[in-house]
């Protein structure tokens, strides 16, 4: 069955330091693979998606990026994290050709002060 | 623009009574639909779905939604809630394309009362 991993779980950065989240998913192979962020009370917004290694697509202009440097993994990263940075940040992945279900992660709660 | 609308930010049930949790979409053609829930903490666990066919779908933990196309509509039900059932639902809609990300509404947080 598939899997989807997600760490670190829970993070505490100062403003201006860098980040690394990092998604694996197992048992299945060329996933769309998705980071969302989830703000309270704003609901889930897509930050960026992938549908293939190196493919990269960003939603929404920010202070963060993202790579997807093996089929199966996909990183979310940032080189000066801003308050506005802290959220929980979900990792998602569907299949290719299927119907757009999502599986998630366990997500990863940032927080930066 | 494609969007998702749940109106009810909180909700407070009894426990045993019915539920109701209301989404509307906006969208160009008639997209897959989903219905989400999460825990405190927790990832977002798929309840129900719908793609075509049957407009009444139903899910996991005894929840269904109906889809109506008239009213752009895909409400979710539970006749009987439990303190379990606490936690915060999504609504999402999906275009017909393998590849493209889901839309999600603002969420409901559910709280249910003894």
């Amino acid at each position: 069955s598939q899997t989807i991993h997600q760490w670190p779980a829970t993070l505490v950065q100062p403003v201006g330091s860098p980040l690394s989240l990092e998604c694996t998913v197992e048992g299945t192979s060329n996933p769309n693979l998705y980071w969302y962020r989830q703000a309270a009370g704003r609901g889930l917004q897509l930050l960026f998606y992938s549908v293939g290694i190196g493919q990269i697509s960003s939603e929404v202009p920010q202070n963060l990026s993202a790579s997807r440097p093996q089929d199966r993994q996909f990183i979310l990263s940032s080189k000066k994290l801003l308050l506005s940075d802290s959220g929980f940040y979900l990792c998602a992945w569907s299949t290719l050709y299927d119907t757009g279900e999502l599986f998630f992660g366990e997500g990863s709660r940032l927080t930066v002060l | 623009a494609q969007s998702v609308t749940q109106p009810d930010i909180h909700i407070t049930v009894s426990e045993g009574a019915s539920l109701e949790l209301r989404c509307n979409y906006s969208y160009g053609a008639t997209p897959y639909l989903f219905w989400y829930v999460q825990s405190p903490g927790q990832g977002l666990q798929l309840l129900l779905k719908y793609f075509s066919g049957d407009t009444l779908v139903q899910g996991i933990k005894g929840f269904e939604a109906e889809f109506k196309r008239s009213q752009s509509s895909f409400n979710l039900r539970k006749p009987s809630v439990h303190w379990s059932d606490a936690a915060e639902y999504f609504c999402a809609v999906g275009a017909r394309q393998a590849g493209t990300a889901l839309i999600f509404g603002k969420g409901t947080t559910l709280s249910v009362s003894s």
